[in-house]
């Protein structure tokens, strides 16, 4: 059974560009969260989609936006990418009305320059 | 608003001795706390689940603690050995959220001594 699985796993942009990165969940999850996570700093919630719709979301500008297909999968994109942008990007999938544990994939590394 | 709070930041140990990882969260109504690990430039790992009806968790040589009313979690990892040398971090889930959105504390970097 294939875990959360991100592409790609390393990214270089330059600022102003934009960029799309890649999630398929865990088998059996319906419910894809994206977080941000900075050098050194905890992993920030940036939203989370189900049933293909964006049903929370965190501190982070329209810049950051999202999509959910119906096979789950889900795409963030970020526009008009700034230097303050470099960071892991992780994904995560869960049940939404589960109690169980969220799973992470092994992140994409943006580097904008 | 939650917060988490991880103390210490860092954390180095001679190999053998146990570790006691600490997280505080300012929101006692929370839903469950997951414990994770996480290697340089890599994704997380779920180490333990806590339940907010739990008093603990235990796998192996880890275990961890849940005290709601204080609003505190602790993770305790015995006979410690370079290969737990990571970054280890907490996160809560709120109570009857919209979805399963987790507030993670700053992490503890664990640096396990041969």
């Amino acid at each position: 059974d294939a875990g959360v699985t991100q592409s790609p796993t390393h990214l270089i942009k330059t600022r102003g560009q934009q960029v799309t990165l890649r999630c398929s969940p865990k088998s059996g999850h319906d419910t894809v969260s994206w977080y941000q996570q900075a050098l050194g700093q905890g992993p920030q919630f940036i939203f989370q989609y189900y049933e293909e719709e964006e049903r929370q979301r965190g501190n982070f500008p329209d810049r950051f936006s999202g999509h959910q297909f119906p096979n789950y999968s889900s795409e963030l994109n970020v526009n008009a990418l700034l230097l303050g942008d470099s960071a892991l990007y992780l994904c995560a999938s869960s049940l939404r009305y589960s109690s169980y544990e969220q799973y992470f994939g092994p992140g994409t590394r943006l580097t904008v320059t | 608003k939650q917060e988490v709070t991880q103390i210490p930041a860092a954390l180095s140990v001679p190999e053998g001795e146990n570790l006691v990882l600490n997280c505080s969260f300012t929101d006692s109504a929370i839903y469950n706390l997951q414990w994770f690990r996480q290697d340089p430039g890599k994704g997380l790992t779920s180490l333990l689940l806590i339940q907010s009806s739990q008093r603990e968790q235990t796998s192996g040589r880890l275990n961890a603690s849940l005290d709601k009313s204080s609003g505190r979690s602790t993770l305790y990892i015995a006979a410690s050995q370079p290969g737990d040398s990571a970054t280890y971090l907490c996160a809560v889930r709120p109570i009857k959220a919209a979805g399963n959105k987790l507030t993670f504390g700053g992490g503890t970097r664990v640096l396990v001594k041969p």
